[in-house]
């Protein structure tokens, strides 16, 4: 049915609070991908799944990231104790099989997280 | 550790004029290749991928292993394909993208 959905579209909120971003993939689609971007720059990759294993997580870029996504289906990207640096656009991908290059990756409309 | 360069963070051309985005990258081992735009208040989609050798929108892109580039070609440029467009190397399914151009064809 409907493409990649994460929520909330827009996040404002205070140095350091926790924040949860939930990302609702394509029905069906192994893999789930985590990506976050900064103004002017490209997206880079945070973690990814298979199914609900955590596959990778070497993008993650402190132990205050984490990810999830217990049922294979949906995901939340936790940040905790935010920092005014994770201000970024944090976008979720999904595809139907993992690992494999060849597989197209549909992008959600990401989360614009800013930290005051 | 592999790498995209996009070297243009901006391009104009007039309408009907060719366009070219140029993509280099860095990776020891076979790369696939992508390329992604993002339109005006849309979200981030693929254009093509390498492996696929198609034309999409009139946009061609022919990997070079000896130059070691990826660039985005199209003969006419058209006022609708002002977008952000990315190119994105993929390893085990990972994307690394560039920093990305921001392409403005005017009428």
């Amino acid at each position: 049915g409907a493409g990649v959905s994460q929520s909330p579209r827009y996040k404002v909120t205070k140095r350091g609070q926790d924040v949860a971003l939930r990302c609702d993939p394509i029905s069906g689609h192994v893999s789930l991908y985590w990506y976050r971007q900064a103004l002017g720059q490209g997206p880079e990759f945070l973690t990814y799944f298979n199914y609900e294993a955590q596959q990778d997580k070497s993008g993650l870029p402190n132990d205050r990231f984490s990810a999830e996504r217990p049922e294979g289906s949906i995901s939340t990207l936790t940040i905790q104790r935010t920092e005014q640096r994770d201000s970024a656009m944090y976008r979720c991908a999904s595809s139907l099989s993992g690992g494999a290059s060849k597989n197209i990756q549909y992008f959600g409309a990401g989360t614009r997280l800013s930290v005051l | 550790a592999q790498r995209v360069t996009q070297p243009e963070k901006l391009l104009s051309v007039f309408k009907g004029a060719p366009v070219e985005l140029k993509c280099n990258y860095s990776y020891s081992g076979s790369p696939e290749l992508f390329w992604y735009v993002q339109y005006s208040r849309q979200r981030l989609q693929l254009l093509l991928r390498h492996i696929s050798r198609e034309s999409i929108k009139g946009f061609t892109a022919d990997l070079n292993k000896g130059e070691t580039s990826f660039h985005l070609k199209k003969p006419f440029a058209q006022e609708e394909d002002s977008a952000m467009y990315y190119c994105a190397l993929s390893v085990y399914g990972k994307l690394t993208f560039g920093q990305g151009t921001i392409l403005t064809v005017h009428p």
